[in-house]
């Protein structure tokens, strides 16, 4: 089965924080993403990348950095958190090209900024 | 924004009826997707249908896709108090590579 792991499924920040929120997955997949996810609003893409060291912008960037060091590995950074970050993220993955067509989330991280 | 809407937002049947949403998008596509997802967890897929497709069956699950309408529904038969649920359909556009444009989501509760 597929697996991606968000390590942290709640975390509390104080405004001005600089906060990682860290995502592995285990099948090799070339596409990662993170997702912000509030009621009323869906999921909203913040970034995605596409292989090691890539990086593309998705809906909404503002606020918000990722890197990606290791194939399996996609880390999303808000330098200084605020309140109106407070929300559900969520990482997922797929493969690229024809395989990719479905991806595969994390359990989701609760971030609270106070 | 590409994003695009389900309809209903919230939606409350009992066990054994059959639940019914839609959704609408804004731009072509190259296929379209439902996801579930459980009370603060992550996301599932359920179900692809791809731009030349018009329906497509899973188990008790039925999907239809009008591209002309740039729409689609999902219909959930003879459901059961476990399929209470938010579902969220997700578009690839064309030109969108692997991305997903994720709608807003209908609430599902299937009750006793």
């Amino acid at each position: 089965d597929v697996k991606v792991t968000q390590s942290s499924r709640y975390l509390v920040k104080r405004t001005g924080e600089k906060v990682f929120l860290e995502c592995v997955q285990d099948m090799d997949h070339e596409n990662m993403f993170w997702y912000r996810q509030d009621p009323g609003l869906g999921l909203r893409l913040i970034y995605f990348s596409y292989d090691v060291k890539m990086k593309e912008k998705g809906d909404i960037p503002e606020g918000y950095s990722v890197s990606r060091e290791k194939k399996e590995r996609f880390s999303l950074i808000l330098e200084s958190a605020s309140t109106n970050q407070t929300s559900m993220y969520l990482c997922a993955s797929s493969f690229s090209g024809s395989r990719g067509n479905t991806i595969y989330f994390g359990e989701g991280s609760w971030l609270t900024v106070v | 924004s590409q994003q695009g809407e389900e309809d209903p937002q919230a939606l409350s049947i009992q066990e054994g009826e059959n639940a019914t949403m839609n959704c609408s998008y804004k731009t072509s596509i190259n296929n379209l997707q439902w996801y579930r997802q459980n009370s603060g967890r992550g996301l599932v897929h359920l179900i692809l249908i791809r731009s030349n497709e018009r329906e497509k069956h899973s188990g008790r699950l039925r999907v239809t896709l009008d591209t002309s309408k740039k729409s689609s529904s999902l219909l959930i038969t003879a459901s059961r108090a476990a399929d209470t649920a938010s579902y969220f359909c997700a578009t690839a556009h064309t030109g969108g590579g692997n991305k997903l444009t994720f709608g807003t989501g209908t609430q599902l509760k299937v009750e006793l």
